[in-house]
């Protein structure tokens, strides 16, 4: 089974709009974190957000949400207020217990039309 | 400045060959990792390595040979290349001792295999 899965290969999205980014994750352990990594089309992978397992609230960077959904095992990234710096790819990442090994999903790609 | 390095950014070579993909980060992280990315399959772990001279198979690591002999190196070799192996590879870093533990991650390195 896969650890973590996107389903949305492509999302449009108009800018100053909110979008929601959709990830689910497969995992028996208690302790574990997720991560949202983005990628502009030069390549490099920037981290933006992290939840832990344990985290009550939903973690927030700026216009970033996590929306932490503990038993539908979902944490989608939310957007808010796009500009057009933000069309990239979209990765979401788990990480295991204490464990150094990250699972990806295979990414989506937002595009942010003006 | 600081962070991590890879070299060389973009390289073609031929089948059978033996290819290099050096990596450097000046963070004095413990542990490195090399990835792989594919189209339709996210970032997928190669080998990783928690301190010099003990490192760990990942997901993908047939055809792979790494060797850390100094904390901030850790090259990845294909010892006879193979398309296939055709990919971008990143190198990751990642600080133990905080609260997130995320990757930080090279710039990539697209490499041809023809």
């Amino acid at each position: 089974a896969q650890k973590i899965t996107q389903t949305q290969p492509g999302m449009f999205v108009q800018e100053k709009e909110a979008v929601t980014l959709d990830c689910t994750y497969d995992t028996s352990d208690q302790s574990y974190g997720l991560f949202w990594y983005k990628q502009p089309s030069s390549g490099e992978m920037i981290f933006l957000i992290y939840q832990g397992s344990y985290d009550e609230q939903n973690a927030t960077e700026g216009r970033y949400s996590l929306n932490f959904q503990k038993a539908r095992k979902s944490a989608n990234l939310v957007i808010s207020a796009s500009q057009l710096g933000d069309s990239a790819m979209y990765f979401c990442a788990m990480r295991e217990g204490g464990g150094n090994q990250f699972y990806f999903g295979t990414g989506t790609s937002l595009t942010v039309i003006p | 400045d600081a962070g991590i390095t890879q070299s060389p950014r973009y390289k073609i070579t031929e089948t059978g060959r033996q290819v290099t993909l050096m990596c450097h980060q000046t963070w004095s992280h413990s542990y490195m990792f090399w990835y792989r990315q594919d189209l339709g399959h996210g970032l997928r772990l190669i080998y990783y390595s928690a301190a010099a001279d003990i490192t760990d198979k990942g997901e993908v690591p047939d055809g792979y040979v790494v060797s850390r002999s100094k904390t901030e190196n850790f090259p990845l070799t294909l010892e006879s290349a193979t398309r296939s192996q055709t990919s971008v590879y990143f190198c990751a870093s990642k600080l133990t001792g905080t609260n997130t533990g995320e990757l930080f991650f090279g710039e990539g390195s697209r490499l041809t295999v023809l």
